[in-house]
């Protein structure tokens, strides 16, 4: 079963305009993450929160986790043309997991030059 | 520094022929390893996980299986692939059991046909 749901599915916007998708899962997690993918590739790690953390910031991603809503936003400010691509993200659960996440559907950016 | 490389690329296979998908990590020791399937672009299923050499589970019932004959391989294989195993298939390793952050492979795009 998918943990966690992105919200929208899609988004489109212009350049330098600000991205935000959101996230929801069900169950308890250890830790909540988003990972970025371009159209083909592999996915890349952005960025990480813990359960007991409420914000954390890595450049221009900002991401919050609303625990008592397992709810979670990245926002994405000042976009650029080369943020086009879709974004998951991933819920780990607590106790013994081996690492396990559990991926979203995506939200697919495209941001328009 | 740590690097995982999955190949082949792409592949074409027709239906009942066998499959071998490769993953090795470079830079690191004992890492848990993960195999996903991506369809359509869009959420990824775990179909195995390893936590060590031999130690393979399993997900989800399939047509698939995977192997992990050294610390830093891991091989996703079929007897007989069916159509339905299509997809785009994503190798992807753990440096923290605790967290479950990912590095992910390049991914490989399967056809059957």
């Amino acid at each position: 079963s998918q943990q966690g749901e992105e919200d929208p599915q899609a988004l489109s916007i212009q350049e330098g305009e600000n991205a935000t998708m959101n996230c929801s899962y069900k169950t308890s997690i250890n830790n909540l993450q988003w990972y970025r993918q371009n159209s083909g590739r592999g996915l890349v790690h952005l960025i990480l929160i813990r359960s007991n953390e409420r914000e954390k910031h890595s450049g221009r991603l900002r991401v919050t986790l609303d625990t008592s809503k397992k709810s979670s936003s990245l926002l994405i400010t000042a976009s650029r043309a080369a943020d086009t691509a879709s974004y998951f993200c991933a819920t780990k659960a607590g106790g013994t997991s081996y690492g396990k996440l559990t991926f979203g559907q995506g939200t697919i950016l495209t941001v328009h030059p | 520094s740590q690097t995982i490389h999955q190949w082949p690329a792409t592949l074409v296979q027709p239906v009942g022929s066998p499959l071998s998908l490769e993953c090795t990590v470079e830079g690191t020791s004992n890492p848990n390893l993960y195999w996903y399937r991506q369809a359509a672009g869009r959420g990824l299923q775990l179909l195995f996980y390893s936590v060590g050499i031999g130690q393979i589970s399993s997900e989800v019932p399939q047509n698939l299986s995977a192997s992990r004959p050294q610390d830093r391989q891991f091989i996703l294989s079929s007897k007989k692939l069916l159509l339905s195993d299509s997809g785009f298939y994503l190798c992807a390793w753990s440096r923290d059991r605790r967290l479950g952050g990912y590095t992910f492979g390049s991914g490989t795009r399967l056809t059957v046909v």
